[in-house]
């Protein structure tokens, strides 16, 4: 049981270059989601997902795109990168059931754009 | 909208001393309230949670409690380890889908 996992571990990118990460969990669950995490300001939500074909927009959406094709998978796009969008990225899963669950961390990408 | 702050760091102390993580809070509703832990390299793993007001989250010797009427979430050990060193996140449960609304998080060390 591998959990969540992330690869890249490690990126670097010129900026205009496109780029995907990918996210992937073997917990079957049906909540995905998206974080970047830069130094003093915490993690912040990019994206997310509810389950398989759906996603919506977190917090900081503007300039990524996400999809979920798979249950297990969750895919974070850039298209054109910016220097802006160097960071640490993590992926979270977590169960649906009425109350709140815990999410599960990755252990991230770091991002830098030149 | 809901938002989380937590005291400024970094935060070093000596391994057995007390120590006090303030996190102080703003929502709508009635939000579960979580502490997450980073150790150097990984991802985030949760320390513990509350669930409603007057709860107390506990693990490995952390403590918590929900207190409605400080909007307050304040993370207390009574005897620090050098293990204990990492950086620790304040987080409450946004509206719907699960999401999390995380605090800056505290660098804590802890020196032998």
């Amino acid at each position: 049981n591998a959990g969540v996992t992330q690869t890249p571990k490690f990126r670097v990118l010129k900026t205009g270059q496109s780029m995907t990460l990918l996210c992937a969990q073997d917990m079957n669950h049906e909540y995905m989601y998206w974080y970047r995490q830069d130094p003093g300001m915490g993690l912040r939500l990019i994206h997310y997902s509810v389950g398989e074909g759906t996603t919506a927009k977190g917090e900081v959406p503007d300039g990524y795109n996400v999809s979920r094709l798979k249950k297990q998978n969750f895919l974070l796009g850039l298209e054109s990168a910016a220097p802006s969008q160097t960071s640490v990225y993590f992926c979270a899963s977590a169960r649906l059931t009425g109350v709140q669950e815990t999410q599960y961390f990755g252990p991230g990408t770091r991002l830098l754009v030149l | 909208g809901n938002s989380v702050t937590q005291m400024e760091g970094p935060v070093t102390l000596s391994e057995e001393a007390f120590l006090t993580i303030n996190c102080t809070y703003t929502a709508t509703g009635y939000p579960s309230l979580f502490w997450y832990v980073q150790y150097p390299g990984e991802g985030l793993q949760l320390l513990l949670k509350a669930t409603k007001a007057d709860d107390k989250g506990s693990n490995k010797g952390f403590e918590a409690t929900y207190r409605k009427e400080t909007t307050s979430f304040h993370l207390e050990k009574g005897s620090v380890q050098v293990s204990d060193s990492a950086v620790y996140f304040c987080a409450l449960s946004d509206q719907g889908a699960q999401k999390l609304v995380f605090g800056q998080g505290t660098r804590l060390t802890i020196n032998p």
